[in-house]
């Protein structure tokens, strides 16, 4: 069964639209961390944000939150005011286990195109 | 955020020969670092677990003796692959986990291999 899954294979969205890319998880740790990551065209990985299975508040770095709803564990990725570098893949991860040996796990992805 | 680097960013080979990869963290300290292979359009697929001054853990497929990683210092953790072939061919990338941001992984910007 997916851990992960992003069933968005790819989203449109206008310049300074908001966009909200879909996540959902299944785990039975307790504690456990969810990330979100943007891969552009050059392939490097770019950590975007961060929640706590813990975090009372959902994340927010910048332009980017995760919209945290435990009880249906989904955490989706909110992206304000998209702009045009906004254009690329986006994985939605998580981490279980213990410190010392976790194991992260990723989605299918998403392939996010902003339009001028 | 912290940064992680890795070394060649592309290697072209004959089949049969061994590839060296590097991955370093510049600015922090990392006691594991993960391996990971993405074919086109996929997404990462955990290939081990590596750990300072022990031996990897290598997940389920994974060909120990094919994906000889060597962890040496707190720095550095390399990917060897032994007597490669075209179906090695892929794009790989190692991360680092900062324990101060909650264990983020911090990638490398991957390593695209191509055995001809």
């Amino acid at each position: 069964a997916q851990k992960i899954t992003q069933t968005q294979p790819g989203m449109f969205v206008q310049e300074k639209e908001a966009v909200t890319l879909d996540c959902t998880y299944d785990t039975s740790d307790p504690s456990y961390g969810l990330f979100w990551y943007k891969q552009p065209s050059s392939g490097e990985m770019i950590f975007l944000i961060y929640q706590g299975s813990y975090d009372q508040q959902n994340a927010t770095e910048g332009r980017y939150s995760l919209n945290f709803q435990k009880a249906r564990k989904s955490a989706n990725l909110v992206i304000s005011a998209s702009q045009l570098g906004d254009s690329a893949m986006y994985f939605c991860a998580m981490r279980e286990g213990q410190a010392g040996t976790y194991k992260y796990i990723f989605g299918t992805g998403t392939r996010l195109k902003v339009l001028a | 955020g912290a940064v992680v680097s890795q070394h060649p960013s592309r290697v072209i080979c004959k089949s049969g020969t061994s590839v060296k990869i590097e991955c370093r963290s510049l600015d922090f300290q990392a006691t594991t670092m993960f391996w990971y292979r993405q074919f086109p359009k996929k997404s990462l697929m955990l290939m081990a677990t590596s750990n300072e001054g022990s031996k990897a853990t290598y997940e389920q497929g994974v060909e120990k003796d094919k994906f000889l990683i060597n962890h040496a210092s707190l720095t550095l953790s390399t990917l060897t692959v032994t007597s490669a072939h075209p179906e090695d061919s892929s794009f790989y990338i190692c991360s680092a986990g900062h324990r101060g941001e909650a264990d983020t992984q911090y990638f490398g910007p991957g390593t695209r291999l191509t055995v001809l």
